[in-house]
Formats: structure tokens, C-alpha cells, sequence
């Protein structure tokens, strides 16, 4: 596998409380993502990174922020959780840029219900 | 904005049939499109990828094909067997740099023996 691992995988956490996700890679990647899945919806991109302290928004970023201060870690963070946060949340990575792209490799996923 | 439909209504195929999934896009040109399998409790895992110059490619039993006047990608496994069965999701590069994918909702698809 690509080396890409998310913590916690599972967590309860109480609304207005603030919850923070860890993605870590080990393969030097440029690119890394925040997606959320929820029935119906799909994966929707939460945050990306395209290298360090560099982040911008994506399709669903209100009440989310995130961080990039190694290559390797990407931080995603609910300042005051809320019961419409509660979701699959997968960090990935890209694999390639150009003529040599390639697909994401996504971690195995981080489940966040909000109580 | 630019949206994708997959079926959202299960595909049942019988093994050794081949099974066909369709991804229509609309309002946008994307510069490639790609294919994922999702296991139940997994993360997806990429399975091709095709530009816009390319009508087709092939991967063991996979075949993808990229119509971009009708916008719209075609998903084949050939020969399927019961270990196909999952999700799989259509994704667009989504524009303005970074890699960025908007995915579909995906389509579940159940190979019966």
C-alpha cells in the first residue's frame, strides 16, 4: 500500500466539542485531501494541500480548518463539532502530476459521529 | 457547477456476464476521468484512469471508455465473478489545478453465481 494512514478510525465525540483528524503519509507526496462521505452525497472534498502551510477550500470546507506543517501530516479539525459533521472522513493522497498522473490512494478512513 | 450521475440503483449480473456502468457528467470538460472500487467499511481504491484524448483503455478485464461530446464514460468488467462485487465511483478532474476529483455517488454492483 501507498503508506497512508489516518487516527483515530473510529471516534464519539459531543456537539461543540473540537475534533481533530490526523492523516500521515510516507511517501512524500505533494498533494493531499480531506473528503467526507455520506450516504447519497458521496465523497465530497472537505480541504486540500498542495505542499507545506499551502491549503485551500474545497466543495464543503464551513466549520472546518486544517493544517500542514510537515509533508507528511495533514491535520483536519472541527472547531466545535456539530451533528451534521457526523461522517466517513478520508484523507488521500495523489500519485503522479502530468503525463505521469495517476489515481488517489485514500486511507482507510476515519468514523466521526457527533452526539 | 459541474455534476456527475452514476446509477444509483444496484446492478445484478449473473457471473461470467460482462457488467456495464455508466458515468454522465455535465457542465464541465474535464481533462481526464478516472474509475474507484469501494468495499463496504474501505476506502476507495483506484482502478484507471483516461484522458480526454483517449476513447479507451483496458486494464486485465476492465475496459473504460471516454465520450467527451456525449459526455459520458462507459465502465466494462468482462468475465465478472462474485469478488467484483462493490461500489465503484466515476471521478472528474475537477478544474483550476491541485489534482482536484468531484466524485459520483457511485453504483453498486452485485455479481450473482
Amino acid at each position: 500500500d501507498a503508506g497512508i494512514t489516518q487516527s483515530p478510525r473510529h471516534k464519539v465525540t459531543e456537539t461543540g466539542t473540537p475534533v481533530t483528524l490526523r492523516c500521515h503519509q510516507t511517501e512524500n507526496h505533494r498533494y493531499m485531501y480531506w473528503y467526507r462521505q455520506d450516504p447519497g452525497h458521496g465523497l465530497r472534498l472537505i480541504h486540500y494541500s498542495y505542499g507545506v502551510k499551502d491549503t485551500d477550500k474545497g466543495e464543503v470546507s464551513d466549520g472546518y480548518s486544517v493544517s500542514r506543517s510537515k509533508t507528511e501530516d495533514f491535520l483536519l479539525t472541527l472547531e466545535s463539532a456539530t451533528s451534521s459533521q457526523t461522517s466517513v472522513y478520508f484523507c488521500a493522497i495523489s500519485v503522479g502530476q502530468g503525463e505521469h498522473m495517476g489515481g488517489y490512494t485514500f486511507g482507510s478512513g476515519t468514523r466521526l459521529t457527533v452526539v | 457547477s459541474q455534476k456527475i450521475e452514476q446509477n444509483s440503483e444496484a446492478l445484478n449480473i449473473q457471473e461470467g456476464k460482462t457488467a456495464t456502468l455508466t458515468c454522465n457528467y455535465t457542465n464541465y470538460s474535464p481533462a481526464y476521468l478516472q474509475w474507484y472500487r469501494q468495499d463496504p467499511g474501505r476506502g476507495p481504491v483506484f482502478l484507471l484512469l483516461i484522458r480526454e484524448n483517449e476513447k479507451e483503455k483496458r486494464k486485465e478485464r476492465l475496459k473504460v471508455t471516454f465520450d467527451t461530446t456525449l459526455k459520458q464514460s462507459l465502465f466494462h468488467i468482462t468475465a465478472s465473478q462474485p469478488a467484483d462485487s462493490a461500489t465503484y465511483l466515476c471521478a472528474l478532474e475537477w478544474g483550476g489545478g491541485g489534482n482536484k476529483l468531484t466524485f459520483g455517488t457511485g453504483t453498486q454492483l452485485k455479481v450473482e453465481l
